[in-house]
């Protein structure tokens, strides 16, 4: 079974700072990673997946993230945000060999200061 | 495409009365996923279809809850009868199977449901 760790409920940034929302993982094969992206009162939406290849992966909006396997981590980076950036941030696994099965993250609140 | 459909957007309702959740799923999209996400269990998967056939449903809460998917378009989700507890975003997202785990999901913007 896979599990998502991400270590940070809430991250207050100030406008046109960098950041990091950090995420772990824990599966006992290997994984497919994912960042979704959840505005106030919509769905979720994919900012970027990490499937094979390089480590670093560039999303939408700016985003990247960077799979470390070493660490099973999979952070998510952006050099400077912006106010629409303020939104929640779910790190997610998914099992190479199983079915579409995903395991969501509890979330990261990002809130961006002007 | 419109995306993921859902409704209705918001919903109250009495303890005890039943609920009624619908999806259309993204044309040509086969597999199709409910979740309920609340702030003390974040987002949960429900149960999932593939090619209209239930693979997943370990997710289920319990006997009250049922969800059907008669055809590609549509899918639904009951819960008979509701409780308090049941207060929640319920989700319906929707991808393409062949590429298995690694598709994306599209998910619909949610149904709020508050149960008095």
């Amino acid at each position: 079974a896979q599990s998502v760790t991400q270590l940070d409920s809430q991250v207050p940034v100030f406008e046109e700072a960098p950041v990091e929302l950090r995420c772990n993982y824990s599966s006992s094969v290997s994984v497919y990673l994912f960042w979704y992206v959840q505005y106030p009162n919509q769905g979720l939406q994919l900012l970027l997946k990490y499937l094979s290849g390089s480590t670093l992966v560039k999303g939408i909006n700016g985003f990247e993230a960077e799979f470390n396997k070493s660490q099973t981590s999979f952070h998510l980076r952006k050099p400077s945000v912006h106010i629409s950036d303020t939104a929640e941030y779910f790190c997610a696994v998914s099992d190479l060999g199983g079915y579409q099965k995903v395991t969501f993250g509890t979330g990261t609140k990002l809130q961006v200061i002007p | 495409d419109a995306g993921v459909i859902q409704s209705p957007r918001h919903e109250v309702t009495e303890m005890g009365q039943e609920v009624t959740l619908r999806c259309k799923p993204i044309s040509g999209h086969n597999s199709l996923f409910w979740y309920r996400q609340t702030m003390m269990r974040g987002l949960e998967l429900l149960i999932y279809f593939n090619n209209n056939v239930p693979i997943d449903d370990s997710g289920m809460p319990e006997d009250r809850f049922s969800a059907k998917m008669p055809n590609a378009s549509f899918s639904t989700l009951k819960i008979q009868p509701s409780e308090p507890r049941d207060s929640a975003v319920y989700f319906c997202a929707s991808s393409l199977a062949s590429g298995g785990a690694r598709e994306t999901q599209y998910f619909g913007p949610g149904t709020r449901l508050l149960v008095l």
